[in-house]
């Protein structure tokens, strides 16, 4: 059974302090990504990686960064974390492009007070 | 830019009725396109695909039919379930270099 982990279901940080969101896939697949999702706005692309130590940017990094220093590791960092980065994030995996499945985690409620 | 548009929620039905949720794209191309859904507590998951026009998506009694013309990929089930109270979400991608790009979502709750 295919597996995408996220280190933690919830999570409560203060405002500037350093985040990291672990994500761990089981499948080999090259691609990873970090999304978040908010009410109303659906999922966001926050950053996504098509190799070991390869990453693009999304539709909104700003205020994030990302570490893929192994293929079934896929890092999330918030620098300095704020309230408005309170929300929901989802890591997936797959295979190639196009038309392959997308593989989630459960997700990370991130609360920043 | 590509985009995916969603009919807004939440819908509430009751069992049995018919299910239409709304989904059109804006894409350059011909992208695939997805259908995921999202039960409580869960993270998204596959529901159904279609990789070029006319193509029908099917899974679990639900159905969605890539439209080239209308630039749409609408989700239909004839018959709900409470079991399908969820929240669906459509989505695009590019066979080349692709991220997966989805809509706002459409949370469907059904009553007894």
């Amino acid at each position: 059974d295919v597996k995408v982990t996220q280190s933690s279901r919830y999570l409560v940080k203060r405002t500037g302090e350093k985040v990291f969101l672990e994500c761990v896939q089981d499948m080999d697949h090259e691609n990873m990504f970090w999304y978040r999702q908010d009410p109303g706005l659906g999922l966001r692309l926050i950053y996504f990686s098509y190799d070991v130590k390869m990453k693009e940017k999304g539709d909104i990094p700003e205020g994030y960064s990302v570490s893929r220093e192994k293929k079934e590791r896929f890092s999330l960092i918030l620098e300095s974390a704020s309230t408005n980065q309170t929300s929901m994030y989802l890591c997936a995996s797959r295979t190639g492009w196009g038309n392959t499945e997308a593989f989630f985690g459960q997700g990370t409620r991130l609360t920043v007070v | 830019g590509n985009s995916v548009t969603q009919m807004e929620g939440p819908v509430t039905l009751s069992e049995e009725a018919f299910l239409t949720i709304n989904c059109t794209y804006t894409a350059t191309g011909y992208p695939s396109l997805f259908w995921y859904v999202q039960y409580p507590g869960e993270g998204l998951q596959l529901l159904l695909k279609a990789t070029k026009a006319d193509d029908k998506g099917s899974n679990k009694g639900f159905e969605a039919t890539y439209r080239k013309e209308t630039t749409s990929f609408h989700l239909e089930k004839g018959s709900v379930q409470v079991s399908d109270s969820a929240v669906y979400f459509c989505a695009l991608s590019y066979n080349q270099g692709g991220k997966l790009i989805f809509g706002q979502g459409t949370e469907l709750s059904v009553k007894p």
